[in-house]
């Protein structure tokens, strides 16, 4: 299995809900990414997990709450969202950086996500 | 400036053209280089990946990194109808946890 797996692929949300994002991956990676992608831009990296453990928080909005139950799986808590948080959520995985060696740096195929 | 430059394009060719991708980037603290194929509304697909300098060769495809010039490069042989796709480039640190996108460039190749 070389995939990373999102749900839901898309999904409305009003500003007053809670939702999740949810990512699995079975390729055995130890660190796994939230990343956001807004139309027609690149990727922008929101959260990394190395061992289960949060080792990376781009200043993200605490309306976002990130989770990592166990080494398959990766959440992403959404509250109080705004409009302007439309977008394309990716999940990535990857072998532990290592100097020389970065394997499978794979995405899913994203969870687009549409505040109304 | 940003630390990772990519005409975003686009570029349209021809079947069968030989197609030139590139990024600049000014962090020297880069160590790797990747490039990922996106086709509309689907995720990044890695294409290629690089550490430090040198050529990479994979089919149709070879990315080329210059550390001097702080310049890399996808070049895409034979380009095919099914190719036409945003090109990104990204690039990490010593660590390679945090990834850096250039814009992407759109790709165009007509039959």
């Amino acid at each position: 299995d070389t995939e990373v797996t999102q749900t839901p692929k898309h999904l409305v949300m009003g500003m007053t809900n809670k939702k999740s994002l949810k990512c699995e991956q079975h390729m055995g990676h130890r660190a796994m990414y939230w990343y956001k992608q807004k139309a027609k831009k690149p990727p922008e990296l929101m959260f990394v997990y190395s061992y289960e453990k949060l080792s990376i928080n781009e200043s993200v909005p605490s309306r976002f709450s990130p989770e990592c139950p166990n080494s398959s799986l990766l959440n992403l808590h959404l509250h109080a969202l705004q409009p302007e948080d439309s977008a394309l959520y990716l999940c990535a995985s990857s072998q532990i950086p290592r100097p020389g060696t970065l394997d499978g740096y794979t995405f899913g195929s994203g969870t687009r996500l549409t505040v109304v | 400036q940003k630390e990772v430059e990519q005409d975003p394009g686009p570029l349209s060719v021809p079947e069968g053209a030989i197609v030139s991708l590139n990024c600049t980037y000014s962090n020297s603290a880069f160590q790797y280089f990747m490039w990922y194929r996106q086709y509309s509304r689907k995720g990044p697909e890695l294409l290629m990946y690089t550490y430090s300098s040198g050529n990479k060769e994979d089919g149709r495809f070879t990315a080329q990194v210059d550390k001097s010039s702080k310049y890399i490069s996808l070049f895409i042989r034979d380009s095919q109808p099914s190719d036409s796709a945003t090109y990104l480039c990204a690039m990490d640190n010593l660590y390679g946890n945090k990834l850096v996108f250039g814009a992407g460039t759109i790709l165009r190749v007509k039959s």
